[in-house]
């Protein structure tokens, strides 16, 4: 199984702050990476795939990079919303495999 | 706008099947463009694929569940399955029935699954 790590596992940040989370894989995913959101007590939500596709009614502040074994989601100002835990997740091969995730909290 | 909702029993004892339906709306199960997937949260092993389907009948078990699980589909109800044998403790978590195959929306809201005696 592919292997993903997270870092960090969790961070506090304010409300207008720029959060980076990394995703890193155990090998090559070319582009296939895409990234959830939950919040507690919630089902995961789609928030990008194939790397940067945001999805539909995802705020423009989200954003997905990287190839390969590296990925990065930013969220360029956090909106109370945003506080939540964020899962990477890979789609190369069977079977899928998610990250352990990072929790952002409100510093 | 499609929706999915997992029922099924939220206690089941040690040893026995465990036993899911996904009850699909705004969608078809016989859908050409989808799979359709089970995945469970545990506190311990986090988000894990157990398997998905295809209406045409064909699966994809994950290899730490393979020798114990089935996913089939019930075309006429727009339902699909899980059926986990032989549990134990720690297939305690929150199950989730989900459209997709390689990124997974929609989720359903989840279901409980407390395996105890």
């Amino acid at each position: 199984d592919i292997q993903l790590t997270q870092s960090p596992s969790f961070l506090s940040a304010s409300v207008g702050d720029r959060v980076t989370i990394a995703c890193r894989a155990s090998q090559g995913l070319s582009t296939n990476l895409a990234w959830y959101q939950q919040k507690p007590g919630k089902a995961p939500q789609l928030l990008i795939s194939s790397v940067s596709i945001l999805q539909s009614g995802v705020p423009s502040r989200f954003s997905g990079t990287g190839s390969g074994t590296e990925f990065t989601l930013t969220i360029t100002s956090l909106q109370p919303e945003d506080f939540a835990t964020y899962y990477c997740q890979q789609f190369y091969n069977d079977p899928r495999t998610f990250g352990p995730g990072t929790q952002v909290d409100i510093k | 706008q499609v929706q999915l909702q997992e029922s099924g029993p939220g206690l089941v004892k040690p040893s026995e099947t465990l036993s899911l339906t996904c009850s699909v709306s705004g969608d078809s199960v016989t859908s050409p463009d989808y799979r359709w997937s089970w995945i469970r949260q545990t506190p311990e092993k986090g988000l894990e694929c157990i398997g998905n389907m295809y209406y045409r009948g064909s699966t994809v078990y994950s290899p730490s569940f393979k020798s114990r699980v089935t996913i089939s589909v019930d075309v006429s109800k727009n339902t699909f399955s899980l059926k986990l044998n032989s549990v134990t403790a720690a297939d305690t978590g929150v199950y989730y029935c989900v459209r997709g195959g390689e990124w997974f929306d929609p989720w359903g809201q989840g279901i409980l699954v407390t395996v105890s005696s």
